[in-house]
């Protein structure tokens, strides 16, 4: 099977703007979780989706925000991007839930200038 | 105080020798990853556990439900292991509600 992909792989914003990654899962994967992991705070859990629903949310504002589509792939949008929002953005599936082994996509560097 | 601490924080080591990173955590939990990511690397599952001992290879890794710990083991060092092992902890919102809490990682560099 494929593993988990994330497009783009790099990428450079500058604050104010948008920007919408995607992640697509392992084939039969129905969960898919987002995280943003930077050099002070580590690995932090953005939102999990299933079934085309947020199942859960972490501490982050509302700029933040995903989705799911029918074919379990994701995509999480950060709008009015800071400078602190640089960072590496991983994905990661699973069958079912967070429970299960998560399989982690390479991740999108995210810079903000 | 974090929901899951580990220590240590960094670890140097000898090529052969026998490595313990730990794992601490507050919450309820429903299951336990341990995550290994090479520098510039992506992050590779290496366990997931809810109870007792998992062996895979080198590696062997322990959770202690009751005291609310885990213990990463590698036995046999080799350079090849040097990276930051994360300890993430699935607590139990509810359900199906689970939420992956994250400990800062344990930066390991095995020295031939």
């Amino acid at each position: 099977k494929a593993g988990v992909t994330q497009t783009p792989r790099y990428l450079i914003k500058t604050r104010g703007q948008q920007v919408t990654l995607s992640c697509s899962p392992i084939s039969g994967h129905r969960s898919v979780s987002w995280y943003q992991q930077t050099p002070g705070q580590g690995l932090q859990f953005l939102f999990e989706y299933f079934s085309e629903t947020q199942r859960n949310k972490g501490n982050f504002p509302g700029r933040f925000s995903g989705r799911q589509f029918s074919n379990s792939r994701s995509e999480m949008n950060v709008s009015t991007l800071e400078l602190g929002d640089s960072a590496l953005y991983l994905c990661a599936s699973s069958p079912q839930t967070v429970t299960d082994t998560q399989y982690f996509g390479p991740g999108t560097r995210l810079t903000v200038l | 105080k974090n929901e899951v601490e580990q220590s240590p924080q960094n670890l140097t080591a000898q090529e052969g020798e026998f490595i313990t990173i730990n794992c601490s955590y507050s919450v309820g939990i429903s299951a336990l990853h341990w995550l290994q990511q090479h520098p510039g690397g992506g992050i590779v599952s290496l366990f997931m556990l809810s109870s007792g001992k998992k062996k895979h290879g080198r590696l062997i890794a322990t959770i202690n439900i009751q005291e609310k710990h885990s213990s990463l083991h590698i036995t046999a060092s080799h350079p090849r292991d040097s990276a930051v092992y994360i300890c993430a902890v699935a607590g139990v919102l509810g359900g199906s509600n689970y939420k992956l809490t994250f400990g800062k990682g344990t930066l390991l560099t095995v020295n031939p």
